[in-house]
């Protein structure tokens, strides 16, 4: 079967970094995805890895291994709008998005 | 503009009421998603839409119909809805894979509450 895990929430402080971690295993793989959805709104798009190491965008990093079906979202210098949850989504054989349940980051100042 | 539009934000229906989302984007997107969002879990797709020709249909009952009148539009026509189809419904584009660029882009949603 197809299974995305990822942390249900974490909780880490302004200023901080905070590293959300996510596994996979699905049937093909043509890339991963993390998105941020704030509460009541629509995903927005954060990253796209499909080869091997970091993508790095301003405050958010994203890293993939794809040997040990292993990707995480790296958040620096957390600010208090970061707080929202991420979603790591995987793109199988057929281009469909596998999604994992979500992890909900809660920033307290 | 990478807008993804949707109407009406909110909805309000009866179990026998017939009403109609509606879904625009105007980069150039070839694929549209139609997708059902309950609250804490993640989206679950519904319908894909790639030029203009429904491709998946993951098994949704027939009380949701989709359209794609061109490819810039999308609609999603609901009759007879259950109480239990109240959730906040998502549309989507990307490029088709064949040309890739695979992330899809969200609109705002619209926010279904069947009475």
């Amino acid at each position: 079967g197809q299974n995305i895990d990822q942390p249900t929430e974490m909780t880490a402080t302004e200023g901080a970094i905070v590293q959300i971690n996510c596994t996979y295993q699905t049937s093909g793989f043509n890339g991963l995805f993390w998105y941020q959805q704030h509460a009541g709104e629509a995903p927005t798009f954060l990253s796209y890895n499909v080869l091997d190491g970091l993508e790095e965008k301003g405050r958010f990093s994203s890293f993939l291994s794809r040997s040990k079906g292993y990707s995480y979202l790296l958040l620096k210098e957390l600010q208090m709008k970061d707080s929202a949850s991420y979603l790591c989504a995987v793109m199988d054989s057929n281009y469909q998005l596998i999604w994992g349940a979500g992890t909900k980051l809660i920033i307290k100042p | 503009d990478t807008e993804v539009t949707q109407t009406p934000k909110h909805l309000v229906m009866g179990m026998t009421n017939k009403k109609s989302l509606k879904c625009e984007q105007h980069m150039g997107h070839r694929a549209m998603y139609w997708y059902k969002q309950k609250a804490k879990k993640p989206p679950e797709l519904m319908f894909v839409y790639s030029y203009e020709k429904l491709s998946i249909n993951e098994s949704v009952p027939s009380r949701f119909s989709p359209e794609c009148p061109n490819s810039s539009l999308l609609n999603l026509h609901l009759h007879a809805l259950q109480p239990e189809d109240s959730a906040l419904y998502l549309c989507a584009s990307s490029q088709v894979y064949e040309t890739g660029g695979y992330e899809q882009y969200f609109g705002p949603g619209t926010r279904l509450t069947v009475t």
